[in-house]
């Protein structure tokens, strides 16, 4: 059974397009993830939602909104795509605590590689 | 300066080796993830420490707090452990617990 999944797995399209990504988590899970990877292989934190609810949002292009229809689900929408965006993006999701001295294991989705043309 | 800094960039093993991979860190944390990225794309955590040391099969991690580093130990080097190796640290900003990336460790092992 897949814990975090993620479509399409591949993604190829051409400069101005809008295209989504949807993820999915069958954990019972609160909180979801979208990070972005690099060519470089740098990972790097986009949004977070907990409970349906837009918790983090670094410094993203508001070209890229989530929406999360439900604590299960956490897609992410990209509206006139540019060269830039080419990457993988992975969806995560962990169930947090809120504890100062706590810590939370994030479960990753296999990812989705986008090409911009 | 990255937050997160991951030593070296790119290791190469012969298989049977002891591997360490280093990451130092500069601000205040509740834990120290390392992560591990196969070739085919998948991330898989592989411990979370806030303190000492933790051991799974043949991998060890280590933490000092008071120095902000940390070590990935491989014991007996495999070929498939060829892989990305990433050190993140989270913490808790207001009521969100957020990772911080290293750059990674691309790890290759020849048989």
């Amino acid at each position: 059974d897949t814990a975090v999944s993620q479509t399409p797995k591949y993604l190829v399209t051409q400069m101005g397009n809008d295209k989504s990504i949807k993820c999915e988590q069958n954990l019972g899970h609160d909180t979801m993830y979208w990070y972005k990877q690099d060519s470089k292989k740098f990972l790097k934190i986009m949004f977070s939602y907990n409970n349906k609810e837009l918790i983090i949002n670094e410094t993203v292009p508001n070209r890229f909104s989530p929406k999360s229809p439900d604590k299960a689900h956490l897609n992410l929408h990209i509206n006139s795509l540019e060269l830039g965006d080419s990457a993988v993006y992975f969806c995560a999701s962990s169930q947090e605590r809120w504890d100062p001295s706590s810590y939370n294991e994030q479960f990753f989705g296999p990812g989705t590689r986008l090409t911009v043309l | 300066k990255n937050e997160v800094e991951q030593s070296p960039q790119n290791l190469t093993a012969q298989e049977g080796e002891f591997i360490t991979i280093n990451c130092s860190y500069s601000v205040g944390i509740s834990a120290l993830h390392w992560l591990q990225q196969h070739p085919g794309g998948g991330i898989v955590s592989l411990f979370m420490l806030s303190s000492g040391k933790k051991k799974h099969g043949r991998l060890i991690a280590t933490i000092n707090i008071q120095e902000k580093h940390s070590s990935l130990h491989i014991t007996a080097s495999h070929p498939r452990d060829s892989a990305v190796y990433i050190c993140a640290v989270g913490g808790w900003g207001g009521s969100n617990y957020k990772l911080t990336f290293g750059k990674g460790t691309l790890l290759t092992v020849n048989p």
